[in-house]
């Protein structure tokens, strides 16, 4: 079954940084778009960026470009999340997802939960 | 950026029919995509492409989405169904996806 596992969370200062990775398995990850989102506390989902299943289009929220970069590596069937110079308001539970054929998203991780305050 | 909006919250009895709508400008030429996500857990996709159930979604859970609103539509209410629900589309002009603002039902 599919299976997606967030890692790499946790207390950090503000402006510094974090690598999150998501783990997956259960499917063939190179033939699937993933994306990261984020929760932050007590409020709505926010997409946070996306990748081809290849690495070659990436898109960004305007509100992380330039901070975080999202990569994969499709031999260790893994997803990342660099983030850098991060904020207060970079406080959330970080989901990857995989993304389905009708640009939905199909399955979550369990999510990773990063905290930036000082 | 593309703009979905659904009421904040929703009430219904058990065994009634509880409907949440998402709005948008001219979302019926969208594909529209629901999520169940319970308190402590990850979100849950239940219909994608306006009306279509994943694997393991009861037929209680269905969509619709004509003209400017899309709705998730849950008949025969059950406690279990007491969570957050969020649409979401593809914002084409952008290249991203949009969630809607998240609407919270209640099981009375």
């Amino acid at each position: 079954q599919v299976q997606l596992v967030e890692s790499g969370g946790g207390l950090v200062k503000p402006g510094g940084s974090l690598r999150l990775s998501c783990a997956a398995s259960g499917f063939t990850f190179s033939d699937y778009y993933m994306s990261w989102i984020r929760q932050a506390p007590g409020k709505g989902l926010e997409w946070v960026s996306y990748i081809s299943s290849s690495g070659s289009t990436i898109y960004y929220a305007d509100s992380v470009k330039g901070r975080f970069t999202i990569s994969r590596d499709n031999a260790k069937n893994s997803l990342y999340l660099q983030m850098n110079s991060l904020r207060a308001e970079d406080t959330a539970v970080y989901y990857c997802a995989r993304a389905g054929a009708y640009y939905d998203l199909d399955y979550w991780g369990q999510g990773t939960l990063v905290t930036v305050s000082s | 950026s593309y703009v979905l909006t659904q009421p904040p919250s929703v009430s219904v009895a058990p065994g009634k029919t509880a409907r949440i709508t998402c709005g948008g400008n001219n979302i019926g030429s969208k594909s529209v995509h629901w999520y169940q996500q319970k308190p402590g857990q990850a979100p849950v996709l239940v219909i994608y492409y306006d009306s279509d159930r994943p694997s393991g979604i009861p037929e209680r859970f269905s969509g619709s989405n004509s003209g400017n609103t899309a709705t998730l539509t849950i008949s025969r209410v059950e406690a279990g169904d007491e969570a957050d629900y969020y649409c979401q589309v593809w914002d084409s002009s952008s290249d991203h996806p949009c969630f809607g603002t998240g609407t919270k039902v209640t099981v009375l």
